[in-house]
């Protein structure tokens, strides 16, 4: 069964250190992917990285960056040089390839941004 | 590109009452998924459709519940009757390709329910 667990209920850090988020899943399939989005405090949810389990290369995106390790079944979400803007809760989802695009997602980490 | 729209942003309801929630996918879009957000249970996928059919409704929660997706750019969620432990924000989302392709998904703002 699909699972996704995001230990971390809430952090909060100060403006500009670095903050990483732990997501780890559990899956039976050999092609699934992983995902992370982002809910603002508007409450809108915002789509941020995509990642299919053959490609386990470590992707940068600006200030974001994503870590993914098959071997500890774990895809953790790091923000280097926090902004008061990434305040957010942010979850890690996963879908296996042969469950018809159902995406299931973990709790949630809330971020806080302190200035 | 407008997004995924969904209507009302806020529906306030006394118990017993039917509430109806909608959707409309982005354009071209062949999924349509609805999830509930809860504090305690966090972001729980209830029903998803492709090409107008609905594929997985195992995570609607009893029978008070039943979505419908008349044609590929409408779809509605209802409840009847509604209880307060429905209250939750219900999330519409549509994604571009069909089954298989598990490609990202683009949510509406959400309908606050509160049934009091």
């Amino acid at each position: 069964a699909q699972k996704v667990t995001q230990a971390q209920t809430e952090i909060s850090v100060v403006e500009k250190e670095d903050v990483t988020l732990d997501c780890v899943y559990e899956t039976r399939d050999t092609t699934y992917y992983l995902f992370w989005y982002k809910q603002p405090p508007s409450g809108e949810l915002v789509f941020l990285i995509r990642r299919n389990s053959f490609d386990e290369q470590n992707e940068i995106s600006g200030r974001y960056s994503w870590n993914f390790q098959k071997s500890t079944s774990s895809f953790n979400f790091t923000i280097t040089a926090s902004q008061v803007v990434d305040s957010a809760v942010y979850f890690c989802a996963l879908s296996e390839a042969n469950r018809d695009d159902k995406i299931i997602f973990g709790k949630g980490t809330r971020l806080h941004i302190l200035p | 590109d407008a997004g995924v729209i969904q209507s009302p942003r806020h529906e306030v309801t006394e118990m017993g009452q039917e509430v109806t929630l909608r959707c409309k996918p982005i354009s071209g879009h062949n999924s349509l998924f609805w999830y509930r957000q809860t504090m305690m249970r966090g972001l729980e996928l209830l029903i998803y459709f492709n090409n107008n059919v609905p594929i997985d409704d195992s995570g609607m929660p009893e029978d008070r519940f039943s979505a419908k997706m008349p044609n590929a750019s409408f779809s509605t969620l209802k409840i009847q009757p509604s209880e307060p432990r429905d209250s939750a924000v219900y999330f519409c989302a549509s994604s571009p390709l069909g089954q298989g392709h598990n490609s990202p998904l683009h949510f509406g703002n959400g309908t606050r329910l509160t049934v009091t």
